[in-house]
This record gives C-alpha cells, structure tokens and sequence, in this order.
C-alpha cells in the first residue's frame, strides 16, 4: 500500500517568505507527526496529532510555526516569516493509535531559507 | 530534557565485519528503537524493544533493551555495502508517544 508521501519534496524561499510543507499518512493511521531534522542532529520533534484530540504543540520552536490536520488526515506545517535557521528537512510520520512506537516515516522535505 | 547519546558521529567498517553501536540516557524509556535512515528518505524502523533485558533479532541485526532502561544496541553482523546510512536510537517514555532521538551515527562500508 501507499506510503507517507510528502511535498514538495525541495523547497527554496527567501527569507521572510511563508511556505506550506504537506503531509499525507497512511490511510487508517490516526496519529501524525512532525519533526524537524538540521544537518548531523537528530529528529526534533515538533507536533503530533492524534485523533480528535487537542494537538500537542510543545515542539514547535516559535509562534511562526503552526500545523493543522483536516478531516484527521492530510496536515499542513506552515513557517511564517521564514528565517535561515529554519533550513533543514521537515519529515512527517504517521502510527496506528494502538501503536506510537511504530512510526512510519514520509521521506521528507528539504527547506532551505535563502 | 531527555535526551540519548550515540556515540562516535561516524564509524567506517570493512564489508563483512561486525559493527556494534550504542545508545545512552541519563533518562529511562519504556521502548526502545533503532531506524536507518538511507539518502533522501525518512527513516525505517528495524527493531522495536519492549522490555528490559529484551534481546530481538531481525537477520543481521540484532538489538538489546538495557537492564536499566537507560540504554541500548545494535548490532550488526556481516556487514554488506547497503548497509550504509545514517543509524538512529530512539526511545518512548511515559504515556505519550513522543520519540525522544538520538543524533545518529553514519555508517560507512568499505567493499
């Protein structure tokens, strides 16, 4: 079956700019999540949906980051007033609910802030 | 926070020999993990650990929860040149299901 896809999978702007990163999981998986992955470092995590539920926010590194989910499948990470810092590959994992560990991983996309 | 430590950034095998690697927290975790990240993609999962003193294996590799909760292996045997890539641990605590990652170590093989 289909995958985690994501998109785009590049994407360049300039400082200042807002951009859109897309995620679709995997039908049925009602958990999502976003991480945030610099050069050399690990996975950062940055916010996970689950469900219905309140998302929980407490990776997100500053207000100019937000995420939304509709209809508890495709979720959108929006960067606002993008700063050069932001640069790094923004990767996207959906699980089961009955299943956290088991994460499944989008292949990413890459922002780089000029 | 909690945070996992893998240590050397980088290791460089030659094809066939055994490589191990370790994973070390200050914190206890419930779950441990170990991905491989190739060029370009997310990460996979390759063995997921349940309980303390948990050893599992998946063909070459194989894995161990630590006693204490605070730390993990994996090792690798026979390596083979795909075996390249970017190794992660990764660790579950509590009730919530946020991975805490370690930085990962780049796994070169030499043919």
């Amino acid at each position: 079956g289909a995958g985690v896809s994501q998109s785009p999978s590049n994407k360049v702007t300039e400082k200042g700019k807002d951009v859109e990163l897309r995620c679709d999981p995997i039908s049925g998986h009602t958990a999502l999540y976003w991480y945030r992955q610099s050069l050399g470092q690990g996975l950062e995590f940055l916010i996970y949906f689950q469900g219905n539920s309140a998302p929980d926010k407490s990776g997100l590194p500053s207000d100019r980051f937000s995420a939304e989910r509709t209809g508890g499948s495709v979720s959108t990470l929006t960067i606002q007033r993008t700063q050069q810092e932001d640069s790094a590959v923004y990767l996207c994992a959906s699980s089961l609910a009955a299943s956290p560990y088991e994460q499944y991983f989008g292949p990413g996309t890459r922002l780089t802030v000029t | 926070g909690q945070q996992l430590n893998q240590s050397p950034q980088s290791m460089f095998i030659q094809e066939g020999e055994d490589v191990s690697m370790n994973c070390t927290s200050s914190s206890i975790f419930n779950t441990w993990l170990w991905y491989k990240q190739d060029p370009g993609e997310g990460p996979v999962l390759l063995i997921a650990l349940y309980k303390a003193g948990e050893l599992t294996s998946n063909g070459r590799l194989t894995a161990q929860f630590g006693i204490t909760r605070k730390d993990s292996f994996l090792n690798i045997s026979a390596s083979i040149p795909s075996d390249v890539g970017i190794y992660f641990c990764a660790g579950l605590s509590g009730a919530n299901s946020k991975l805490t990652f370690g930085k990962g170590i780049t796994l070169s093989v030499r043919p």
